[in-house]
């Protein structure tokens, strides 16, 4: 069964600060999606990875993927209040199979 | 395009009752995906459907619920009976093939009390 785990679970930082969000997977994939949630709001799409090294990057937002560690990260530079949100990643559960498997979520709070 | 669009919002119901979730999926997109989002639980998938016929329902946690999508531009998911556990928000997604990103509906939020 494919597991996916991020942490921190929950961060508080300050704004102006850099702080990196960190995703493991159990299993072989090379595909791996980052998806932000504001509170009471659906997810909404901020990068797809597809493939080792993938780097991209929006704004203050930049997420890489290293398959063969099978571990995503997604680093937030000089934090600014409207990044508060909850961060998730998702893995496809296999190849030729369309569903994903969510992680845990990060709620993150920039605190001016 | 107006993206997925679900309804109700949001639903309170009493235990027993059955209760209809609904979805319209973006225009032209062939996959159709349904979540749960809990706090004890997180997302977890539920059901998808690939043009209109399901591919795995292995997410569906019981025979209490069932869904389906009767043409490329509806879906439902059913709940009856409904228990006060299976309160949660429930997400309908979409995407195209070979496209790789999920369009999520705004949720519907099912409180059985």
């Amino acid at each position: 069964e494919l597991k996916v785990e991020q942490n921190p679970l929950f961060l508080s930082m300050q704004e102006g600060k850099n702080y990196t969000i960190y995703c493991n997977y159990s299993t072989t994939s090379d595909r791996l999606y980052w998806y932000r949630q504001d509170p009471g709001k659906s997810l909404e799409s901020l990068f797809v990875l597809l493939s080792n090294g993938a780097v991209k990057q929006e704004g203050r937002l930049m997420a890489s993927l290293d398959t063969k560690a099978r571990l995503s990260t997604l680093h937030i530079t000089a934090a600014v209040h409207d990044l508060s949100a909850t961060y998730f990643c998702a893995v496809d559960s296999d190849f030729g199979n369309e569903k994903l498997t969510f992680g845990t979520g990060t709620r993150l709070t920039i605190i001016p | 395009d107006a993206g997925v669009i679900q309804s109700p919002r949001h639903e309170v119901t009493e235990m027993g009752q059955e209760v209809t979730l609904r979805c319209k999926p973006i225009s032209g997109h062939d996959y159709l995906f349904w979540y749960r989002q809990t706090m004890m639980r997180g997302l977890e998938l539920l059901i998808y459907f690939n043009n209109n016929v399901p591919i795995d329902d292995s997410g569906m946690p019981e025979d209490r619920f069932s869904a389906k999508m009767p043409n490329a531009s509806f879906s439902t998911l059913k709940i009856q009976p409904s228990e006060p556990r299976d309160s949660a928000v429930y997400f309908c997604a979409s995407k195209q093939y070979p496209k790789n990103i999920q369009y999520f509906g705004a949720g519907t939020r099912l409180s059985v009390l």
